[in-house]
């Protein structure tokens, strides 16, 4: 049983690139979460999603980010226009149901030079 | 706003003894608390978990121990192994209007010293 896929691991954008990052929830997981860590901090909430709704996005910026989870396919998160302070660990969660508990992929680590 | 503090950024333990990490919260809606280890490189992975309504939960050499009027819980590792060596993190879940969401401590740098 797979866990959960995020891709790429590394990604690394010049300023004002715009960053897509890809999650894969563990099969029979349709509730998907993005946190995103800087450096020496603790993991802090983004997003969370259900297959094609956005349920909760009180944690994502206001501008620049975007999140989705199709019908079909992975969940995106998308960074449009990408400054330095943008430069994180994303980790994308997923969890069976709103009551079980979430499980990690190994995130992506993105560099904005 | 820092609802879940982990107050010692590290610990050092020895080999075969006991590690204690310890994790401090504000908000009383939490429902759910959970610990997590982090390899560096590496996603979080889940360990052991508590409900708000329990006060200790063991699984093998892991036990979480809450007190609800402190709110406070600890993470007890015993015997610490050398592979226990990670950054551990504190979570609270809080559930609002049909969603789920977890807050994070700082977390804990542990090495196990041989």
């Amino acid at each position: 049983n797979a866990g959960v896929m995020q891709n790429p691991r590394h990604l690394v954008r010049r300023r004002g690139q715009e960053a897509r990052l890809r999650c894969s929830p563990m099969k029979g997981h349709s509730h998907v979460y993005w946190y995103r860590q800087l450096p020496e901090e603790g993991l802090k909430f983004m997003v969370y999603l259900q297959k094609e709704n956005i349920i909760d996005e009180s944690g994502m910026p206001k501008e620049r980010f975007s999140a989705e989870f199709p019908k079909e396919g992975p969940s995106i998160l998308r960074i449009q226009q990408v400054v330095r302070g943008d430069s994180a660990a994303y980790f994308c969660a997923s969890s069976f149901s709103i009551q079980e508990t979430q499980y990690f992929g190994p995130g992506t680590r993105l560099l904005v030079l | 706003d820092q609802q879940v503090k982990q107050n010692s950024p590290s610990l050092s333990v020895q080999e075969g003894r006991i590690s204690i990490l310890n994790c401090d919260y504000t908000n009383s809606m939490f429902d759910y608390f959970l610990w997590y280890k982090k390899y560096p490189a590496e996603g979080p992975t889940f360990l052991i978990s508590i409900s708000s309504i329990k006060d200790k939960n063991e699984d093998g050499r892991f036990t979480v121990f809450l007190n609800k009027s402190a709110k406070h819980l600890s993470l007890h590792i015993v015997p610490s192994q050398p592979g226990d060596s990670a950054v551990y993190f504190c979570a609270a879940r809080r559930r609002i209007q049909g969603a789920q969401k977890l807050v994070f401590g700082q977390g804990t740098r542990l090495t196990i010293n041989p």
